[in-house]
């Protein structure tokens, strides 16, 4: 039972324009989200977080965006940069519990 | 300041051998993690601990899965008369004791190959 989905396994941009990852959860009880990077033979690199208490949190040129109705979220990268390129993973945890669920992941190329 | 660091980065054994990893947390964070990760998957959880106490195990942790945090420093994670179905990325993650400190920070892992 997959609680996280990131349907997109991959997904191909032009640099200098948006990226947009996106990420779907089943499981009403997530109240905090994350996104991660992984480039290969490395481990996950937290990106940016948001708390279901919000809609939107902004760092540079990443901004993640919640729509809890829809039990949505979206990573948006801009503007994209070759050195982007890399395995984003979705996570989420339940508040009191210590446990990151995460999505399989989505490859972003970003292409010069 | 150093980030989380594992040991080794591989390792190769035989099926039914027992191997044993080591995971060094970022100075002062007391809360640490153990996933695993296969090809094409997210990492999942196996356990947790906060400094010495092994608070949380997942199903994924069969009996032949044991980790340790002495001393509430370092751990290690022994995985007793591997399978080839344990082929994987084995991933230690660190975090402080601060309120709303969600955020957990990886180590490189160690990729475990069984033939």
């Amino acid at each position: 039972d997959q609680q996280v989905k990131q349907n997109s396994p991959s997904l191909s941009v032009q640099e200098g324009r948006i990226s947009i990852l996106n990420c779907d959860y089943t499981n009403s009880m997530f109240d905090y989200f994350l996104w991660y990077k992984k480039y290969p033979a490395e481990g996950p690199t937290f990106l940016i977080s948001i708390s279901s208490i919000k809609d939107k949190n902004e760092d540079g040129r990443f901004t993640v965006f919640l729509n809890k109705s829809a039990k949505h979220l979206s990573l948006h990268i801009v503007p994209s940069q070759p050195g982007d390129s890399a395995v984003y993973f979705c996570a989420a945890i339940r508040g009191g519990s210590e446990k990151l669920v995460f999505g399989k992941g989505t490859k972003l190329t970003v292409n010069p | 300041d150093t980030g989380v660091s594992q040991d080794p980065r591989h390792k190769i054994t035989k099926r039914g051998q027992n191997v044993t990893f080591r995971c060094d947390p970022i100075s002062e964070h007391n809360r640490l993690y153990w996933y695993r990760q296969t090809l094409g998957q997210g990492p999942e959880f196996l356990t947790y601990f906060q400094n010495e106490a092994q608070l949380e195990k997942s199903r994924l942790l069969s009996d032949r899965f044991s980790a340790e945090r002495p001393k509430g420093s370092f751990s290690t994670l022994e995985i007793q008369r591997t399978e080839q179905g344990d082929s994987a990325m084995y991933l230690c993650a660190s975090t402080p004791s601060r309120p709303l400190a969600y955020e957990q920070y990886f180590g490189p892992g160690t990729r475990l190959t069984v033939t």
